[in-house]
């Protein structure tokens, strides 16, 4: 079994702040991990993924997360917030055997204030 | 090259009419997921198809919703005698091979369901 938890519904940051999205989750096998952005009306899209290999991980639009498989979190940063990183983020936990069917935090969307 | 498509992008119904709602995968893609999102309830997984089997039906949340998949490429939901509560936006995925878990999914942009 599997779940994730995306702590915060909503945060707000300004322009330039820090970005700190949470994901705790929790997994009966060694976890893929991922983070999603979906923008307005369009589909989701993948920021950056875990599969086991390196815990601090890259990606899109200067984001980063780091697996940490003490507090079984893989939170989402970015350094610098601009207003086009408005949107709504999920965190998404796939097993690394068994069912292929992952499982989608219930998102957080990012206010970013001028 | 293409991504996931979806039609049509945007669905109103009256309450007892059958809808059907299509995706078109990435090109030679395997996997295809069905998900359902409703607001602020994050995505909502309904069905899945890989490659020649079985489809997993897990999720369906009623006998009302059924799925299928033509020649492993494009996939059709059905929601029959639709209800208020089935008013969502609905989203496809593909994906290379969910036979490694780690492989990404490629989301479609989703179709909008009102049921009135």
């Amino acid at each position: 079994a599997q779940s994730v938890t995306q702590l915060g519904s909503h945060v707000s940051v300004s322009e330039g702040a820090l970005v700190l999205l949470r994901c705790n989750y929790s997994s009966s096998v060694p976890p893929y991990l991922f983070w999603y952005v979906q923008y307005p009306n369009q589909g989701l899209q993948l920021l950056l993924k875990y599969t086991s290999a390196a815990t601090l991980v890259k990606g899109i639009n200067g984001f980063e997360a780091e697996f940490k498989k003490s507090e079984t979190s893989f939170h989402l940063t970015k350094p610098s917030a601009h207003m086009s990183d408005a949107a709504e983020y999920f965190c998404a936990v796939s097993p690394s055997g068994g069912s292929y069917i992952p499982t989608f935090g219930r998102g957080t969307s990012l206010i970013v204030h001028p | 090259g293409a991504g996931v498509s979806q039609s049509p992008s945007n669905k109103v119904t009256e309450k007892g009419k059958d809808v059907e709602l299509r995706c078109d995968p990435i090109s030679g893609h395997t996997a295809l997921y069905w998900y359902r999102q409703s607001l602020g309830q994050g995505l909502e997984f309904l069905i899945y198809f890989q490659g020649n089997s079985a489809p997993d039906k897990s999720g369906l949340p009623s006998d009302r919703f059924s799925a299928e998949r033509t020649g492993g490429s494009v996939s059709t939901l059905t929601i029959q005698r639709t209800q208020q509560e089935d008013s969502a936006v609905y989203l496809c995925a593909s994906s290379l091979d969910s036979g490694l878990a780690h492989y990404e999914q490629y989301f479609g942009p989703g179709t909008r369901l009102t049921v009135t």
